[in-house]
């Protein structure tokens, strides 16, 4: 069955110090992996995707598949990282339709 | 920009009332979507279109129900609501193609916080 799996439900660090987001999948096929990100009273928006190999507002995260893990990370976080953040998992096979989102981590960041 | 409005963002009704949300997409896109967003079970999929007239269940589609008549209204229709559907409604839509960057990524409207009493 697929599934996405985001252990923490919240993850609270200081200013500067570095951040990491667990998430983990299982799906037996190809997956595509993305982050998606809500700032207070904001919509959901995409974060990014592992696809593209890009670098958003200094998140990165690498697809594992050995692993099977797709991990958030910052070195530096902000205290406007503050938000909800989501690991989703597209199905390649049906061209995207379905997409399963994890319960989400909020992180919070001290100043 | 691609702009997803949802036409209400608070609604209150009473159990065993029909209740109806509405979606509205901009960008002409394909695929829309309906989620309900509860604290620690993150956004679970209702019911999503991937054109006009059709539909398909997601993962929780009981005591739900939806009409794609227009390819950009997506309405999300409890038949008969209650207590246990107050929650957060999310709409979304996205374009069907697989392009040269992977699947397409969806775009979310501001919510729906629906209380039923």
């Amino acid at each position: 069955a697929q599934r996405v799996t985001q252990p923490e439900k919240l993850l609270s660090v200081f200013k500067g110090a570095p951040v990491e987001l667990k998430c983990n999948y299982s799906y037996s096929g190809s997956p595509e992996l993305f982050w998606y990100v809500q700032y207070s009273r904001q919509r959901l928006q995409l974060l990014l995707r592992h696809i593209s190999r890009e670098s958003i507002k200094g998140f990165t995260a690498d697809l594992n598949k050995g692993e099977t893990s797709f991990h958030l990370k910052k070195p530096f976080a902000q205290e406007e990282d503050s938000a909800m953040y989501y690991c989703a998992l597209s199905n390649t096979n049906t061209g995207g339709f379905k997409t399963i989102f994890g319960a989400g981590t909020r992180l919070f960041v001290k100043a | 920009d691609v702009k997803v409005t949802q036409s209400s963002r608070y609604l209150v009704k009473r159990t065993g009332e029909k209740v109806f949300l509405e979606c509205v997409q901009d960008m002409d896109h394909e695929n829309m979507f309906w989620y309900r967003q509860d604290p620690g079970l993150g956004l679970r999929l209702i019911y999503f279109s991937y054109d006009v007239k059709m539909k398909e269940k997601g993962d929780i589609p009981e005591g739900y129900s939806v009409s794609r008549e227009k390819k950009e209204r997506f309405s999300l229709i409890l038949e008969s609501a209650s207590t246990n559907q107050t929650s957060m409604y999310l709409c979304a839509s996205s374009f069907r193609e697989y392009s040269i960057v992977g699947n397409q990524p969806q775009h979310f409207g501001d919510g729906t916080r629906l209380s039923i009493l």
